[in-house]
């Protein structure tokens, strides 16, 4: 238990539909983040949000919006995906963004297939 | 691009047996951190480094920061079926890059 809590863990969607993943955390930080992790790469960032507000964008394709309502909830809405947008996608947080030697609490992630 | 090669990416040995994990980049970073990722779960962090040469302990793993800040060892010594797991170095660029960036993972499979 890690504080962090992503939900659904599993999730299969055609390539036209919308669905959402959602991360919750318990610890009281300010930043949080999404993660690809796809088989033989690194974890990718794609999105960071620092008190709500998003602060990076890593180039990621307009077929995932993020979401942050407030500091404690982060939502990945999905349209439209690609098969190769199968994988699993984690959730982190952080007191504050990026900020040198502070840990990362990660989610138990997402396991996403795009048929 | 900055890049972190972790090695070997695979690894599967017998309990009781030592290991050493390499992670090595080009660059210099401000700090580094070792997570570690259990099946089904999201990794969770084991150390970070700060200065160059540092060696800190955690149990049976010991890591190294290395002397120009740019590599960095995981070692395991008699390890046990509970070390399975992704294990993930991340180095973190400071000042203007503020990035973290992580490796490409090594994969431990401790057979009982």
């Amino acid at each position: 238990e890690t504080g962090v809590t992503q939900t659904p863990r599993h999730l299969v969607m055609g390539m036209t539909n919308k669905k959402s993943l959602k991360c919750e955390q318990h610890l009281g930080h300010n930043a949080m983040y999404w993660y690809k992790q796809s088989a033989k790469k690194p974890l990718e960032l794609m999105f960071v949000y620092n008190f709500k507000e998003q602060t990076e964008n890593n180039s990621v394709p307009s077929r995932f919006s993020p979401e942050c309502p407030n500091s404690s909830h982060l939502f990945l809405h999905l349209h439209t995906l690609q098969p190769e947008d199968s994988a699993l996608y984690l959730c982190a947080s952080s007191p504050r963004a990026l900020a040198g030697t502070g840990e990362l609490f990660f989610g138990e992630g997402s396991r996403l297939t795009v048929l | 691009t900055q890049l972190l090669e972790q090695s070997p990416q695979f690894l599967s040995i017998q309990e009781g047996e030592n290991l050493t994990v390499y992670c090595n980049s080009s660059s210099v970073f401000s700090s580094l951190q070792w997570y570690r990722q259990e099946p089904g779960e999201g990794p969770v962090l084991l150390v970070t480094v700060v200065t160059g040469g540092e060696v800190k302990k955690l149990k049976r793993l010991t890591f190294q920061f290395g002397d120009a800040r740019k590599d960095s060892s995981l070692h395991i010594t008699a390890a046990q079926p509970g070390d399975t797991g992704l294990y993930l170095c991340a180095g973190y660029y400071g000042g203007a890059t503020n990035k973290l960036i992580f490796g490409t993972g090594t994969l431990l499979a401790v057979q009982p």
